[in-house]
């Protein structure tokens, strides 16, 4: 079975300092991998996601994330924060070919952005 | 497009009474869940959907029911609420045609059941 650790609940930052939110994932088999993000009081929104080819993905908002097979790691990073980004972030699995698109979903990472 | 609308956006339940959660969406997707929301917990997979007239369980589908008569609506319905189930519910959806794998959100109905 797929899981998902995200290994900070609550990431404090300066605006305008780079980020790093940390996501590990436990498969047997080949993943997809997604970076969602949830501003206050609003439904996730996806972010990025790698189903294949470059390791290195770009998402909205000028973030990114690498996945590296090898340390099964997909951290997101953003080089400068801005108070905009403060929301929190969920990281998710899903199986490529199934048939009904289930993710499964990290417990979220609180991005603080500190003035 | 409105996308995936919910109603209501909040909701106070007494123990016992049951109610229903509306989802919508008008992209046209074949896929739909639910999902329920509880701080410090990610997200729980209630129940879903592949098509009109088709539903299975996902990870937490214990004191819901849900239907899929048509392709844009998907009500999960809640019976004899307690308050475990106190919680934002999420519906989402998505389309397997383009294989993006990317699930729309709705923006939650916040139930408390007291």
């Amino acid at each position: 079975a797929q899981s998902v650790t995200q290994l900070d609940s609550q990431v404090p930052v300066f605006e305008e300092a780079p980020v790093e939110l940390r996501c590990n994932y436990s498969s047997s088999v080949s993943v997809y991998l997604f970076w969602y993000v949830q501003y206050p009081n609003q439904g996730l929104q996806l972010l990025l996601k790698y189903l294949s080819g470059s390791t290195l993905v770009k998402g909205i908002n000028g973030f990114e994330a690498e996945f590296n097979k090898s340390q099964t790691s997909f951290h997101l990073r953003k080089p400068s924060v801005h108070i905009s980004d403060t929301a929190e972030y969920f990281c998710a699995v899903s199986l490529p070919l199934n048939r009904d698109d289930k993710i499964i979903f990290g417990k979220g990472t609180r991005l603080h952005i500190l003035p | 497009n409105a996308g995936v609308t919910q109603t209501p956006k909040f909701r106070i339940l007494k123990i016992g009474q049951s109610m229903t959660l509306q989802c919508t969406q008008d992209m046209n997707h074949n896929y739909m869940y639910w999902y329920r929301q509880d701080p410090g917990m990610g997200l729980k997979l209630i129940y879903y959907s592949v098509g009109a007239g088709i539903t299975d369980k996902g990870e937490v589908p214990n004191g819901y029911n849900v239907s899929r008569s048509t392709t844009e609506d998907f009500p999960l319905r809640l019976e004899l609420a307690a308050p475990s189930q106190t919680s934002v519910y999420f519906c989402a959806s998505s389309y397997s045609g383009t294989l993006s794998y990317e699930q729309y959100f709705g923006p939650g109905t916040r139930l408390t059941v007291t």
